[in-house]
């Protein structure tokens, strides 16, 4: 159980194009989902804090006029990285929690390379 | 502000060479203290939760412990499908939800 799913899970996109990220709880549903950025052998860096059917709460320095989020459901959370540019590219990760025992499920990770 | 420190950055051990690696943290209150394992080009895989200083936790080769500034993750006999880079985050009760703060990890190899 506590499954999470990531799509795409690697994308390559020019720059000053927008890209999309769907995160998924696949078998529980998930009132808040956490979006993480992590830079090559770096740590994770909370990027923002998605609850379902609210805005999200982002992070000191992350721009949310760049990295939208939307929690529309239960089980999905989307970060679209807008206008993306070479520095965006990153793996971002995301987590759901499932409201047992305050435990964060992750996902696979998405790959993004802006040329 | 919670801070999260891991130490060494990086560790290699011989097959069966048993080691520890440190978690030291600074939290306000300490809700919880997750291990995370992650390997390279994927995300973190749940380890342990600690929530009070004394308490261990165990699973195959690897036990987490807990005092009120710092956790252990001792690697007993390690074996290569060990090699990964382990995290440690904590949770505050200060904060809301499950928000967690990462450490920088531990990369460790182990060769056979």
């Amino acid at each position: 159980g506590a499954v999470v799913s990531q799509h795409p899970s690697r994308v390559i996109c020019k720059s000053g194009t927008s890209v999309k990220i769907e995160c998924r709880s696949l078998d529980f549903q998930a009132t808040t989902m956490f979006w993480y950025r992590q830079f090559p052998k770096q740590s994770l860096m909370l990027m923002a804090t998605s609850n379902e059917g609210s805005k999200a709460t982002y992070e000191q320095g992350v721009e949310k006029d760049k990295f939208l989020i939307n929690h529309a459901s239960l089980t999905l959370s989307t970060l679209t990285v807008t206008s993306a540019h070479p520095e965006d590219s990153s793996f971002y990760i995301c987590s759901a929690d499932n409201g047992v025992a305050d435990e964060q499920f992750f996902g696979p990770g998405t790959r993004l390379t802006v040329l | 502000e919670d801070q999260v420190t891991q130490s060494p950055e990086a560790l290699r051990l011989q097959e069966g060479e048993s080691s520890s690696l440190n978690c030291s943290y600074t939290v306000s209150g300490l809700r919880g203290l997750f291990w995370y394992r992650q390997d390279p080009g994927k995300g973190p895989e749940f380890l342990f939760t600690l929530y009070s200083a004394g308490e261990e936790k165990e699973k195959e080769r690897l036990k987490a412990t807990l005092t009120k500034k710092e956790s252990f993750l001792h690697i007993t006999a390690p074996k290569p499908e060990d090699s990964a880079t382990y995290l440690c985050a904590v949770q505050a009760w200060e904060t809301s939800g499950s928000r967690l703060t990462f450490g920088e990890g531990t990369q460790l190899t182990v060769n056979p």
